[in-house]
């Protein structure tokens, strides 16, 4: 049963287009969701996050936005260059204060941004 | 300011045998989580841990254990190894009073041979 869904595995676009990856979850009870990059060799890098009490969070070309009625978020890059080019993983969180916060993933989108 | 550091990079076992990866959280970082990420899938949460206690664990059997130090550092040791736990190995820590990011080391790549 997996509780977060990133349905594309890949995605393509031209450098300075926009780049859209798409996340859905099916568990109501999350209430915070992150992005991740990750380039081979690495371990994944956060990018971005959003609290399920709002829709939108920006961060220069990143934006998050949450549609909690649709169980679906999604992460815009404008511009995209191709030094954005890795997998994309979308994550997500339920606050839990006696135990811990874990983070549930999507199987990730290879993004690749053509110069 | 050091960010989360794992050794080793890479380690490669066979059946049967028992394994110990570590992880030194991000300075000012007090809580360490550990995930599993198989080949072509997203990380998958073994267990994380806070005041040297396991708080909380995803669905991996008891083979999968591990220990928090004082200085917040962490291992996870994984005995009688099976092929299926080649994976990237990754830690990630995070504050817990503060945000809900974790943030990653660049992982331990366990082969089983």
């Amino acid at each position: 049963d997996q509780q977060v869904k990133q349905n594309s595995p890949s995605l393509s676009v031209q450098e300075g287009r926009i780049s859209i990856l798409n996340c859905d979850y099916t568990n109501s009870m999350f209430d915070y969701f992150l992005w991740y990059k990750k380039y081979p060799a690495e371990g994944p890098t956060f990018l971005i996050s959003i609290s399920s009490i709002k829709d939108k969070n920006e961060d220069g070309r990143f934006t998050v936005f949450l549609n909690k009625s649709a169980k679906h978020l999604s992460l815009h890059i404008v511009p995209s260059q191709p030094g954005d080019s890795a997998v994309y993983f979308c994550a997500a969180s339920e606050i839990d204060n006696n135990a811990g916060n874990m983070l549930t993933f999507g199987g990730g989108t290879r993004l690749m941004v053509k110069p | 300011d050091a960010g989360v550091t794992q050794s080793p990079t890479h380690l490669i076992k066979t059946r049967g045998q028992q394994v110990t990866l570590r992880c030194s959280p991000k300075s000012g970082h007090d809580t360490v989580s550990w995930y599993q990420q198989a080949l072509g899938q997203g990380p998958q949460f073994i267990f994380q841990y806070y005041e040297e206690e396991e708080r909380q664990r995803g669905n991996f059997p008891d083979r999968f254990s591990g220990h928090q130090f004082p200085n917040y550092s962490s291992e996870l040791n994984v005995n009688a190894l099976l092929l299926g736990d080649s994976a990237l190995y990754l830690c990630a820590s995070s504050p817990r009073a503060v945000g809900r990011e974790q943030y990653f080391g660049p992982g331990t790549r366990l082969t089983v041979t």
